[in-house]
This record gives C-alpha cells, structure tokens and sequence, in this order.
C-alpha cells in the first residue's frame, strides 16, 4: 500500500533563513505524482509545489524548491529566505496515475521567529 | 482560486442526529473527494467520486455515505453523528487529467459532535 510519511511533528525557522522539510513515501508504483500543500491559520490547503515522478529535475516554484530521491523514496521541501506568511503546516502528498486515491503524510508545522 | 464551497462552514451537532454536508464546484471536475483532518492524522480520505452516481470508499469511510447525483456536488452524510466524527471536512476536486493531478480544496467544514 502507498503510505507518506513526515517525521517533524513541528519546526522552527529563522526570518530570512532556509528550512527543510522532510517526507518519504512509499510505493511499488513507477508512475506517480508527488505534492507539497500548505496550510495556513486560514485553514485553506494550497498547492505549494508538484513534482511527477518521471522527471529527474526536481521542481521550483520562487523560494520552494524540492529534493527528489526517487531511489530514496524521499521528497523534502526546501523553503529559502523564509518569511513570516510561511508559518503554517505542511502537508506532503502523494497519488499513483491511473488511481484515484491520494495519500497525505501528517503533517509539520512550521514556525517562522521573527 | 477553483471554484469550491462547502456548506455550512460549521456545524454543532448532538449525537444520533444525521448531518449532511455538501460540496459544490463551479469547475466540471470529474473528481471528487471528502477528507477529514485529525490532529496527528493528517487527511485522511473518507469517500470519493469519479463521476456521477460513482463512488468508492477511502480509507476510513465506516459511518459515513456520499452521493453524488450531478456533476457539481457531492454529499458526504452522517447517518447518526458520534463524537469520534467530530473533525475538519474537506472537499476536493481534481481533473486527473494531462499532466496534472493536482487537488484543490474547499474550505473547510468544522463539525463538532456533542
């Protein structure tokens, strides 16, 4: 069975400074998307970044970036230059083509200091 | 922003009673999905739609029943609300379609079971 698994219930991050967040997966599957969603107070889920399996460069969208392990089964989320409207929890998602079913890991909650 | 709400936003509701929330999307997404969100359980897929009148179960469907009789919504119903139900509803849409899988999400439903 596919599961997504975030092993950082929470982090902390400086204003200004890059973080990592850390997901594994774990599926027999060669053909699958993975998701980063973000979650602010607002409760709203929002597509931070996507990354197809086939494609061996790892995705970027402005200051998220991923590191796609796909021997690894690792997909961790890079923040650069974090900033106050990043505080929220991260949900790291995963979905086979051709099925229907997404998987979501549990969660990390991100804390930005100021 | 995709077009989907959820009615009600929030809803208290005392044990055995039957709830009924409802999803509408504006987009024509074949897709269709009811979430939870559980502190410490992520999303967790309850039910899902691949069209209408289709439906199959998630990973924890037992208590719970959709339908799904036009395109634009999807009705998730509590036959007799317990406090175990008591959680954050999410809908979600997506195409499956191209090169892209993405979910998009409504808002949000807080139930509280009393």
């Amino acid at each position: 069975a596919q599961t997504v698994t975030q092993s950082q219930p929470e982090m902390s991050v400086q204003e200004a400074e890059t973080v990592t967040l850390s997901c594994t997966y774990d599926t027999s599957e060669s053909d699958y998307y993975l998701f980063w969603y973000k979650q602010p107070p607002s409760r709203q889920m929002i597509l931070v970044i996507r990354q197809e399996a086939y494609k061996q460069q790892n995705a970027t969208e402005n200051r998220f970036s991923v590191n796609f392990q796909k021997a690894a089964k690792s997909f961790s989320l890079k923040i650069s230059d974090s900033q106050l409207g990043d505080a929220a929890m991260y949900f790291c998602g995963a979905v086979t083509s051709g099925t229907y079913k997404y998987i979501f890991g549990t969660g990390t909650r991100l804390k930005v200091l100021a | 922003d995709a077009g989907i709400t959820q009615s009600p936003r929030h809803k208290v509701t005392e044990t055995g009673t039957p709830v009924t929330l409802r999803c509408h999307q504006t987009e024509n997404h074949r897709y269709m999905y009811w979430y939870r969100q559980d502190p410490g359980h992520g999303l967790r897929l309850i039910h899902y739609s691949y069209g209408v009148k289709d439906t199959d179960k998630g990973e924890v469907s037992d208590g719970y029943s959709v339908s799904r009789s036009k395109t634009e919504d999807f009705l998730l119903t509590l036959e007799s609300a317990t406090s175990s139900q008591t959680s954050v509803y999410f809908c979600a849409i997506s195409d499956r379609g191209g090169t892209s899988y993405e979910q998009y999400f409504g808002p949000g439903t807080r139930l509280t079971v009393t």
